[in-house]
């Protein structure tokens, strides 16, 4: 079935270093992929996205990449500062047009941006 | 920015009652809402897909008389944990897509069941 696979699990970076972390997804009809950062306690919140027809998004700090062929896509976090600190989900989905499709997550990974 | 209300936020019963948990859009037209389950340092685990004024398409696995959502309006969500055992507890969290946007979610209802 479909399925996204994301590392690392765990990631401890020191302020102001950069931090990468990688999924893999498996249905190659996939065309839409989410980034959500969710804080102990609280739901996940949209941090940037990208569709297929893209190849890399930037917003500030934060930057997503595409690779479809490889079905890969990463997120890249710059100048990583404390409150940067928590897990972040991958996701994939197929989008028509216009109506929104469900998302399967990757397992997470745990940022831990240390002063 | 599009914002999502669930409610409550924490909820503690006794075993063998039922619990409902709202999701509310409350600047936007949802017209698709999901409810998802979340175990600690897990993922979240897709249990149901509710279009409005249709019922929900449940996921493989979950009960559907267990666990009873309806989507009455194209603002509100409910999801019912009928007669909740401890193996209920859980972080309960639901998201709202309207159209082509993307999904938005709540702060999640934390269950525990005695």
């Amino acid at each position: 079935g479909e399925n996204v696979e994301q590392h690392p699990s765990t990631l401890s970076v020191q302020e102001g270093d950069s931090a990468v972390i990688k999924c893999t997804y498996s249905d190659s009809a996939s065309n839409y992929f989410p980034w959500y950062k969710q804080e102990l306690g609280k739901g996940p919140q949209l941090i940037i996205d990208i569709r297929s027809n893209v190849g890399e998004k930037k917003d500030q700090r934060i930057a997503v990449t595409l690779n479809k062929t490889a079905k890969h896509f990463s997120l890249h976090i710059t100048e990583t500062q404390p409150e940067d600190s928590a897990v972040y989900f991958c996701a994939a989905s197929r989008r028509d047009y216009n109506q929104g499709g469900k998302l399967i997550f990757g397992q997470g990974t745990e940022l831990s941006v240390k002063p | 920015g599009a914002v999502v209300s669930q409610h409550p936020s924490w909820v503690i019963c006794k075993s063998g009652t039922s619990v409902k948990i709202e999701c509310r859009s409350l600047d936007f037209q949802a017209t698709t809402m999901f409810w998802y389950r979340q175990f600690p340092k897990q993922s979240l685990m897709l249990m149901a897909t509710s279009n409005e004024g249709s019922k929900a398409t449940y996921e493989q696995g979950v009960e559907k008389d267990k666990f009873l959502i309806n989507h009455a309006s194209l603002t509100l969500s409910t999801l019912t944990v009928t007669s909740a055992h401890p193996e209920d507890s859980s972080f309960y969290i639901c998201s709202a897509q309207g159209g082509n946007q993307p999904q938005h979610f709540g702060d999640g209802t934390r269950l525990s069941i005695l």
